[in-house]
């Protein structure tokens, strides 16, 4: 069955440090992929996706994202974190079924020091 | 992308009563879903709302207490009947132009049954 793992719960970082968010997912053919960012009180925004091609995609407000087949895994980038990227991350797949249907990780809530 | 919005965008109900959420898109697209995002969990599709004829629904998701109608290609609506406590959730609408496109979300409805 698929399904998307995001290990990190929770995460801090300083603003202007990096930021990594890890996303492993299992599926059995090439994966659309998606990363989304829900803000406090708000809907889901798309910060980016894979779908094909080039495996380092880039996304709105400085987000890069790397699809390593080999690894199984789609992990969010940032080179130097913002205090209004705190928010709620999540990772989806898209179902294999041709449904439309998207799988999501459990999602990983970023707090950003001062 | 696809201007979408929903209505009520927080209610606060009581125990045995049935909300209608409404979700209205800008254009036309082929796909529409709602899904539901409990009280610090990820989003679980409950449906795919199909123009025409009767709504897809999910494992562990039924029509009597999910019913769902889209009578068109650019609004759908949502009821969650009978609420109990177990009900409060986000309730999100999401569109897409094709069942492997990108999924655009509503704000969602924050919805408290007491």
């Amino acid at each position: 069955a698929q399904s998307v793992t995001q290990p990190d719960i929770h995460i801090t970082v300083s603003e202007g440090a990096s930021l990594e968010l890890r996303c492993n997912y299992s599926y059995g053919a090439t994966p659309y992929l998606f990363w989304y960012v829900q803000s406090p009180g708000q809907g889901l925004q798309l910060l980016l996706k894979y779908f094909s091609g080039d495996t380092l995609v880039q996304g709105i407000k400085g987000f890069e994202a790397e699809f390593k087949r080999s690894q199984s895994s789609f992990n969010l980038r940032k080179p130097s974190v913002h205090w209004s990227d705190a928010a709620e991350y999540f990772c989806a797949v898209a179902s294999s079924s041709n449904t439309g249907k998207l799988i999501f990780g459990q999602g990983t809530t970023l707090q950003v020091k001062p | 992308s696809a201007v979408i919005s929903q209505k009520p965008s927080r209610d606060i109900c009581q125990r045995g009563t049935s909300l209608t959420i409404q979700c209205q898109v800008d254009s036309q697209v082929t796909m529409m879903f709602w899904y539901r995002q409990q009280p610090g969990q990820s989003l679980t599709l409950i449906a795919t709302a199909n123009q025409g004829s009767e709504a897809t629904y999910e494992s562990g998701f039924v029509i009597d207490k999910f019913p769902i109608s889209r009578p068109n290609l650019t609004f759908s609506t949502l009821t969650v009947s009978n609420m109990s406590p177990e009900d409060s959730s986000i309730y999100l609408c999401s569109v897409a132009l094709a069942s492997q496109e990108t999924q655009y979300f509503g704000p969602g409805t924050r919805l408290l049954v007491l």
